[in-house]
């Protein structure tokens, strides 16, 4: 079956605290990978994917094929990097999302 | 604002009622997608097509749903006989697919939210 499982729904953090966003996928191929993100009152909009190696707002993920994992990293979370978080899998657009994760970054 | 739009952003129906979402994707891009979220979950896809042909369909799509995008521009999601379970947000995004290359990246709108009583 084809799945991406993030097992925490609420991730609290301190200001300037490091910030790792688990994701573990199951899929048959070569999937594309990406982290969503939902600001509050906002639209759901790409915050990286696998295939640019990117880093955006200081965020990183590494895709680890052994493990089958995708985690989002952040060395010193900011507050405005409070949001839901969804990994997400799959290649055409046609994508799975994970059921997110919701970053609380206290002051 | 040349992003997706949706309309309504709103509908609270009736049980048994149909109801129309309409969705306007970003001129440029070719393909449009639909999917569904319910409270605590992730969007889940529902249906794509490239331009005006929709090329697939999720199982979640029972025949009380239809979706076209008739002139390869903006596309309409009609659920038909609504039943309390139909009540979710309904996303629409869009995307730019040239052959291989793909960006990869979905731009998607704010959502239509159905409640169904």
């Amino acid at each position: 079956a084809q799945r991406v499982t993030q097992p925490e729904k609420l991730l609290s953090v301190f200001k300037g605290a490091p910030v790792e966003l688990k994701c573990n996928y199951s899929y048959s191929g070569s999937p594309e990978l990406f982290w969503y993100v939902q600001y509050s009152r906002q639209r759901l909009q790409l915050l990286l994917r696998h295939i640019s190696r990117e880093s955006i707002k200081g965020f990183t993920a590494d895709l680890n094929k052994g493990e089958t994992s995708f985690h989002l990293k952040k060395p010193f979370a900011q507050e405005e990097d409070s949001a839901m978080y969804y990994c997400a899998i799959g290649n055409t657009g046609k994508l799975i999302f994970g059921q997110g994760t919701t970053l609380q970054v206290k002051p | 604002d040349t992003g997706v739009s949706q309309d309504p952003r709103h509908k609270i129906t009736k049980r048994g009622q149909n109801v129309t979402f309409r969705c306007d994707p970003i001129s440029e891009h070719n393909r449009l997608y639909w999917y569904r979220q319910t409270l605590g979950q992730g969007p889940e896809f529902l249906t794509y097509f490239q331009n005006e042909a929709q090329l697939e369909k999720s199982r979640l799509l029972s025949d009380r749903f239809s979706a076209e995008r008739p002139k390869g521009s903006f596309s309409t999601l009609e659920i038909q006989r609504t039943e309390q379970g139909d009540s979710a947000m309904y996303l629409c995004a869009s995307s730019e697919w040239a052959g291989i290359v793909n960006t990869g990246e979905l731009f998607f709108g704010e959502g239509s939210r159905l409640t169904v009583l």
